[in-house]
């Protein structure tokens, strides 16, 4: 079964730092790009980064420029989301997706994890 | 940033009827739009892709349509599973962005 499993949620002071991870099982992580998605509570989804299979080409929303950073260790079919200088605004479920991107239009988040909870309070 | 504009925000409906919603772009995205389906507490699912490709083992009474700035998702008749939130999503472009959300609830 292809499964993607987020850990490191939790609570972290603002200013704080987090570092979630993503683990892939029945599938090759390093094959495909994998992104990050975040959904505040009772909020909409909002993507938060992107990175392409060897890790060379990253994108990220503008809010988290600067403080996040993602990278993946493919011999461990592993993506992570290292979040440093936290807001209250970055408290959400933050789910990690593989990202089937094509030569066209066929891109799309196809296989989605459970997600993570971060909350950001003193 | 391309902003996605869902209409309605909140859909009320009944078992079996159609019901169509609309995501507007605020600048072409071609083809590069997917639709998501949202239960309450869940992660998102793949609906459909390309604007109007059905991902594999998803029912086919949902269809989506369009290109451009304008794209719809149709459900032809509305199954009580069917009642969830639905986003569109553009990758056309980075920032990759969402539509706000339509919350489908039963009548």
């Amino acid at each position: 079964e292809v499964q993607l499993v987020e850990s490191g949620g939790g609570l972290v002071q603002p200013g704080g730092p987090l570092r979630l991870s993503c683990a892939a099982s029945g599938l090759t992580l390093g094959i495909y790009w994998m992104t990050w998605v975040r959904q505040a509570p009772g909020k909409g989804l909002e993507w938060v980064a992107s990175i392409n299979q060897g890790g060379s080409e990253k994108y990220y929303v503008d809010s988290v420029k600067g403080r996040f950073t993602i990278s993946r260790d493919n011999s461990k079919d592993s993506l992570y989301l290292q979040m440093n200088s936290l807001r209250a605004e970055d408290a959400a479920v933050y789910y990690c997706a593989r990202f089937y991107v094509s030569s066209g239009p066929q891109d799309a988040f196809d296989i989605w994890g459970q997600g993570t909870v971060v909350t950001v309070s003193s | 940033d391309i902003q996605l504009t869902q209409s309605p925000s909140f859909l009320s409906a009944s078992v079996g009827d159609r019901v169509t919603i609309t995501c507007r772009a605020s600048q072409g995205t071609s083809s590069y739009l997917a639709w998501y389906q949202q239960k309450p507490g869940k992660a998102p699912k793949l609906l459909i892709y390309a604007a109007s490709t059905l991902q594999s083992g998803v029912p086919s009474r949902f269809s989506g349509s369009g290109s451009g700035t304008e794209f719809t998702l149709t459900i032809s008749s509305l199954q009580p599973e069917d009642f969830a939130t639905y986003y569109c999503q553009q990758l056309k472009t980075y920032p990759i962005t969402f539509g706000q959300g339509t919350r489908l609830e039963i009548k």
